[in-house]
């Protein structure tokens, strides 16, 4: 399996609660970072979390990483239609180029 | 500032053609970063650049596939030929110092190969 694996597949949830995707990956890390895409564009960067980090925030958005599990998650809390897109975490293993998930598909239902 | 810029943004072909897809990365970037994106293989990093160098290439799945950064400003992705597996959504992502910052993703190139 890969390096950064987004659990689950697939969320589907109503307008203002929140979301929580899940995300694994196998070797040590210096940071990992989230990214959205909405269907026909390019990836938009959320949050970096840097390997010494646990929690950061952003907005709505929060980040947790335990190292120790090597696992992140990303909460996005009161969700709206607009959040609805796929997301990827993405980690750097020191190889300067980011590995990607295969992503976490939202729908979030008016 | 522009963003990533890629072109064209939609490309169909016949098999056997040669395609080039174009990517001007943000200026001050160092690094720069080609990915293909289908569903049944996600997203896959193909090449990466640091300083107009490749560094990693070990994604690039054959001869077929060429990519070059001959300036700061500009970087293409040749396929030659082209077959119709090699269909699939193109990104060029830059950045400043490799995976260490976040990527920015330019609107993605749609090759479709019949």
């Amino acid at each position: 399996s890969q390096q950064g694996e987004e659990d689950p597949q697939a969320l589907s949830i109503q307008e203002g609660e929140n979301a929580t995707m899940n995300c694994s990956y196998k070797t040590s890390i210096n940071n990992l970072q989230w990214y959205r895409q909405n269907s026909g564009r390019g990836l938009v960067h959320l949050i970096l979390i840097r390997s010494n980090e646990r929690e950061k925030h952003s907005g709505r958005l929060r980040v947790t990483l335990d190292t120790s599990k090597k696992s992140s998650s990303l909460l996005i809390t009161a969700s709206r239609a607009a959040d609805t897109a796929s997301y990827f975490c993405a980690t750097d293993t020191g190889r300067r180029a980011l590995t990607f998930g295969s992503g976490t598909r939202l729908q979030v239902q008016p | 500032d522009a963003g990533v810029i890629q072109s064209p943004r939609h490309e169909v072909t016949e098999m056997g053609q040669e395609v080039t897809l174009r990517c001007k990365p943000i200026s001050g970037h160092n690094s720069l970063f080609w990915y293909r994106q289908t569903m049944m293989r996600g997203l896959e990093l193909l090449i990466y650049f640091n300083n107009n160098v490749p560094i990693d290439d070990s994604g690039m799945p054959e001869d077929r596939f060429s990519a070059k950064m001959p300036n700061a400003s500009f970087s293409t992705l040749k396929i030659q030929p082209s077959e119709p597996r090699d269909s699939a959504v193109y990104f060029c992502a830059s950045s400043f110092r490799g995976g260490i910052n976040e990527q920015f993703f330019g609107p993605g190139t749609r090759l479709t190969v019949l």
